[in-house]
């Protein structure tokens, strides 16, 4: 089965450039989630998107920014990075159900220089 | 969204089933429990989730207590396979009817099965 995909997969930027990272949905998934991990620490969520729309915000920085194009797939902005930025970061997606079992990709790992 | 509590780690003997328990005492009534797991900087993994009846799928199984104060998911047998953090979520089921819902991951348990 098609799975959410992710890229690139590995990412190495200094500090204070930018970053873009990629995400393209399962087939027919609508809505969009991005999720940060750093280093020993849980996911934690940064912002959604369904039907283009921005449907919901965590704790996710000013210098970031996000979209969800027609085509449903996602990108991730980042600029201004630091440090602190290195992590995994997850997309993850769901179909249009009542109930929406999230599916994640298989991360990107950025890493600040 | 309601917190869970769950041990930090736990062991199990390849082909035992492995039992990870997980307290959500706040739960509402409206509130599904979600189970993922994480292997190592891979993804998190969807498991199964459930509302109040017992559910099964090819991978787990996920008991809830009647009065749904606790959960136990279960993996019939064990393989080296299903080292991970297991996440126990609690939350309302997103979608188009009540919100997009993001998944809050506490702490896990870290389940280490050996041979």
């Amino acid at each position: 089965a098609a799975g959410v995909i992710q890229s690139p997969r590995h990412l190495i930027k200094e500090k204070r450039e930018t970053a873009t990272l990629k995400c393209y949905p399962i087939p027919r998934h609508d809505t969009v989630y991005w999720y940060q991990q750093g280093p020993g620490q849980d996911p934690q969520f940064l912002i959604s998107f369904y039907e283009k729309m921005q449907s919901d915000k965590g704790s996710i920085p000013d210098r970031f920014s996000a979209q969800q194009f027609s085509d449903y797939h996602s990108e991730l902005n980042m600029s201004s990075l630091e440090l602190g930025d290195s992590a995994l970061y997850f997309c993850a997606s769901s179909p249009p159900a009542v109930t929406d079992t999230q599916y994640f990709g298989p991360g990107t790992r950025l890493t600040v220089l | 969204d309601a917190k869970t509590t769950q041990p930090p780690s736990m062991d199990c003997a390849e082909g035992r089933a492995a039992n990870l328990p997980c307290n959500h005492s706040t739960i509402s009534g409206n509130e599904y429990v979600y189970w993922y797991r994480q292997i190592h900087s891979q993804g998190p993994q969807y498991i199964i989730h459930g509302l109040k009846n017992n559910e099964t799928n090819e991978m787990a199984s996920l008991i809830i207590t009647e009065d749904r104060k606790s959960s136990t998911l279960i993996l019939p047998h064990a393989t080296l396979r299903d080292t991970a953090v297991y996440y126990c979520i609690v939350r309302v089921a997103g979608g188009r009817n009540t919100g997009f819902q993001k998944l809050v991951f506490g702490t896990g348990t870290r389940l280490l099965v050996s041979p």
